[in-house]
């Protein structure tokens, strides 16, 4: 089983719409979870970062951690145009020493 | 406040010939990342290097490929005798911490074409 695994989508919504998406992971001592937002032709950015279980959120934004399930998700309130990107989850690899990045999941959302 | 700096953004090489891509990480960051992402792939860890020294480099191929980061400088991902196979975006990383979790902050990469 992979450390991280993501549906790629694509996923296309109408503008407005609630947006989730999710990732599952395989090593239940993972406490940092983090998700990235990368347009097209450019580096990923930092969007959330959690600790442990429980939401967090950020404007129009929450992530939110299941660690008896192994699962994590960022919902999407009021999607704009603007949204349409690869999101991209990661976590510590086991040595701690890097990030795995699940394979992302291109959103479009449609105005 | 310059971030993440690579170059070149575009690469283009002929089979066998070699590629240099530089990354200048952020103002104070000492620890740098180097990351591979293909469509279908997505984005693979290569190699981690603190100042002189390889921390990580178990995402690296064992042959052609090497990294370093001097002490003074940017950091390089050098390809020997590239292949059509290492066609892909290559990002660079970098983050002020070795603290597990810690974010990192991406440059936007340089697309590399081997024809």
């Amino acid at each position: 089983q992979k450390e991280v695994e993501q549906d790629p989508g694509p996923l296309s919504v109408p503008e407005g719409a609630i947006v989730s998406l999710n990732c599952t992971y395989s090593n239940s001592a993972f406490q940092y979870f983090m998700w990235y937002r990368q347009y097209s032709r450019k580096g990923p950015e930092l969007l959330m970062y959690t600790y442990s279980s429980g939401n967090k959120e950020d404007g129009r934004f929450t992530a939110q951690v299941d660690k008896s399930s192994k699962y994590i998700s960022l919902f999407i309130r009021d999607s704009q145009p603007s949204d349409s990107a690869t999101y991209l989850c990661a976590i510590p690899n086991q040595a701690g020493t890097a990030l795995i990045f699940g394979k992302g999941t291109t959103l479009s959302v449609s105005s | 406040n310059a971030g993440v700096m690579q170059n070149p953004r575009h690469l283009v090489r002929r089979r066998g010939q070699e590629a240099r891509l530089r990354c200048s990480p952020m103002k104070g960051h000492s620890h740098v990342y180097w990351y591979r992402q293909l469509p279908e792939e997505g984005l693979k860890f290569m190699v981690y290097l603190q100042k002189e020294n390889i921390i990580d480099e178990s995402g690296m191929p064992k042959e052609r490929f090497s990294a370093e980061f001097p002490k003074e400088g940017p950091s390089i991902l050098r390809i020997q005798q590239v292949v059509r196979g290492d066609s892909a975006a290559y990002f660079c990383a970098s983050s002020p911490s070795d603290r597990v979790g810690s974010p990192l902050h991406f440059g936007n990469g340089t697309r590399l074409t081997v024809t």
